[in-house]
């Protein structure tokens, strides 16, 4: 099955830019999109399609991807943005959808 | 606005089933999917499954093959997934989230319903 592997945590300062990365085989040529949840809240799409941002979301956040490594890239990192990120893709092979572990973003 | 609204928490005893059911508003039910997530205490997002609103075809997590059932009613614009044989390790929050299938994401969710299996 296919699998995405995730940092299990990433810290940052504030106005700083944080970058989440999402590995995967071939990753590259997959549709990847990102999820942020604060703590008791369900899920939030905030990155569609690799780099697209859906209507709500701040531009600073971004998305790309090549090879075998996909990246969230958060710009001018707010105290707000602390949260658990996922990424997520739809294994062809097995027809199933798939989450990395997930990215606990800390401000510091 | 599009919303998803989950029924209430359930605590079940294991080896029970459980019917948790997500109602759509805000779209046209049929045009989109269903995929049900779930969230085990202090862990990550699992994928359980995905059901196409408009034919009833669904697409099940393997480790779940067998133990798990997605409907819906399109009447109401209800979707529902139950779970049979409950154990401990199926303690979780499951989400619903409104998903067209295949590559595209999963824009809009629910704000999740906790299951909890214990004796």
């Amino acid at each position: 099955s296919y699998v995405l592997t995730q940092p299990p945590s990433v810290s940052v300062a504030p106005g700083q830019t944080a970058r989440i990365t999402c590995g995967g085989n071939s990753i590259g040529g997959k549709s990847v999109h990102w999820y942020q949840q604060m703590p008791g809240q369900a899920p939030v799409l905030v990155v569609y399609d690799e780099s697209d941002r859906p209507s709500g979301i701040p531009e600073r956040f971004s998305g790309s991807s090549s090879g075998d490594t996909a990246t969230l890239t958060i710009s001018r990192v707010e105290a707000g943005d602390e949260a658990d990120y996922y990424c997520q893709v739809y294994d062809r092979s097995s027809d199933h959808k798939v989450f990395g572990g997930g990215t606990k973003l800390t401000v510091l | 606005q599009v919303q998803l609204v989950q029924s209430g928490a359930e605590v079940k005893k294991p080896g029970a089933s459980v019917k948790v059911s997500c109602k759509a508003s805000g779209y046209t039910f049929i045009t989109y999917g269903i995929s049900w997530v779930r969230q085990a205490p202090g862990q990550g997002l699992e994928w359980v499954g995905w059901i196409n609103a408009y034919n009833g075809d669904t697409r099940y997590a393997q480790k779940l093959q067998g133990r798990v059932s997605m409907t819906t009613d399109t009447s109401t614009s209800t979707a529902y997934m139950e779970l049979r044989s409950l154990r401990s390790d199926d303690t979780a929050v499951y989400y619903c989230a409104r998903d067209p299938g295949f590559t595209i994401s999963m824009d809009v969710w629910g704000k999740g319903t906790t299951v909890t299996v214990s004796s």
